[in-house]
């Protein structure tokens, strides 16, 4: 089955504890997201990646970092800077060519909460 | 940078009724276009896109989008819902790799 994995779907941390959320993917896409879902605000893009070894600040990155080391993962680590790292967390994939993006395929998420 | 609004943040329809919701975005170069849709319990997945080429789309179960460019809009909509379409719609725009979402929409149908 071709697809995102994200684990683990809940997580539960410490305040001033970094902690790494993982995504990978099978679909041998080359561009990954990673996106936070709050109440009322939508999707909100925290770091994408086109291609292995580069990735590129969202919208939201402050508190955050990721790695790129290999095409079918993008971990993301939610550092203790992170003033209100309490949120739902969603990662996608997706086809790219040239500068354009195909549709992106998303995975379960991980709800994190922090206290 | 490009952003995204979605004019209606809850919006409820009785079964059969017609549906449009709302998309605009600002960017003045190409845009790619897409609407997604979660349903209860279930991971985001893609409706409809637009790149290029015709502006009336047609996606899944019905739903079809018209880009205008002049109005930087991109609405989505359908004839007759049925109650298995309550879920929440977001649009959003790629801007060389880069997306941005709207808040989203969510849709009730009444039965």
């Amino acid at each position: 089955d071709g697809g995102i994995t994200q684990s683990p779907k809940y997580l539960f941390r410490k305040e001033g504890q970094n902690v790494t959320l993982s995504c990978e993917q099978n679909l041998n896409h080359d561009a990954m997201y990673w996106y936070r879902q709050d109440p009322g605000q939508g999707l909100r893009l925290i770091y994408y990646s086109q291609i292995v070894n580069d990735f590129q600040k969202g919208d939201i990155a402050e508190g955050y970092s990721v790695s790129r080391e290999k095409k079918e993962s993008f971990p993301l680590t939610v550092t203790s800077a992170q003033k209100n790292p309490t949120a739902f967390y969603l990662c996608a994939s997706s086809r790219r060519t040239g500068t354009s993006s195909y549709e992106q395929y998303f995975g379960p998420g991980t709800r994190l909460t922090v206290t | 940078a490009q952003s995204v609004s979605q004019h209606n943040h809850h919006v409820i329809l009785s079964e059969a009724a017609s549906l449009e919701l709302g998309c605009n975005y600002s960017y003045g170069g190409t845009v790619n276009l897409f609407w997604y849709v979660q349903y209860p319990g279930q991971h985001l997945q893609l409706l409809l896109k637009y790149f290029s080429g015709d502006p009336l789309v047609k996606g899944i179960k019905g739903f079809e989008a018209e880009f205008i460019k002049s109005k930087f809009s991109f609405n989505l909509r359908k004839p007759s819902v049925q109650w298995s379409d309550t879920a929440e719609y977001f649009c959003a725009v790629n801007v060389v790799g880069k997306s941005t979402f709207g808040d989203g929409t969510t849709l009730t149908v009444k039965p």
